[in-house]
């Protein structure tokens, strides 16, 4: 079955610092990607996406790129903010479609000032 | 444009009992999914319904069950609680879940603590 595998937090960094989040994936044929963010008492807000091989989302400074030869969507940021505090979720859509997402743990950011 | 609204935000119950969750989606959507999430388990796809029909299910017990009105809302219901279904369970749409570029769009989750 489908699977993610995401980088265990939970991460702190100082503001301004560069970001990584890796996200591996496991799944049959060509899924679409999703990197979805959380913050305290609220529900997901989609960061970006990327639906095929070599595709670049990219949204609010962030960046991910599907990679297919590494089966990977790791998530990078070049300058982090204290707004950016909150826990990062990587997703898999099946068959090309995001009706049945399966989540990676989820990544718990911390940015201090 | 309203985003997807969950109501109750919060919810008590005592095991053994029931409880009905409702979900609106975002004008126009469709297809509605929705997910429980833990700290141990994480994020989990609990069903998806779309034009007053299951699409998919997740593995959960026959003790969670949902449907989908013709206005799209959605109600997801849970009978005999236990501990363990303490949860957030999180609701999303989308225009119709045939298409990637059509992303799940959530709402803010309701949080259901059993005594």
């Amino acid at each position: 079955g489908n699977s993610v595998t995401q980088m265990e937090g939970p991460v702190t960094l100082s503001e301004e610092a560069f970001l990584t989040i890796n996200c591996t994936y496991t799944a049959t044929g060509y899924p679409s990607l999703f990197w979805y963010v959380q913050y305290p008492g609220e529900g997901l807000q989609l960061l970006l996406k990327a639906t095929k091989a070599d595709d670049k989302g990219s949204n609010k400074g962030f960046e991910a790129t599907y990679r297919k030869e590494t089966t990977s969507f790791h998530l990078e940021k070049g300058s982090v903010q204290v707004s950016d505090s909150a826990v990062y979720f990587c997703a898999l859509g099946d068959l090309g479609s995001a009706r049945q997402l399966t989540f990676g743990s989820g990544t718990q950011l911390t940015v201090l000032p | 444009k309203a985003g997807v609204t969950q109501t109750p935000r919060y919810l008590i119950k005592t095991r053994g009992q029931q409880v009905t969750l409702s979900c609106s989606p975002i004008s126009g959507h469709r297809s509605v999914s929705w997910y429980q999430q833990t700290p141990g388990q994480g994020l989990q796809f609990l069903f998806e319904y779309f034009s007053e029909t299951q699409r998919n299910k997740g593995n959960f017990p026959g003790r969670f069950s949902g449907r989908q009105f013709s206005n799209s809302r959605s109600e997801m219901n849970v009978s005999t609680l236990e501990l363990g279904d303490s949860a957030l369970y999180l609701c999303a749409s989308s225009l119709t879940g045939f298409n990637s570029n059509q992303p799940q769009h959530f709402g803010d989750g309701t949080r259901l603590s059993i005594l």
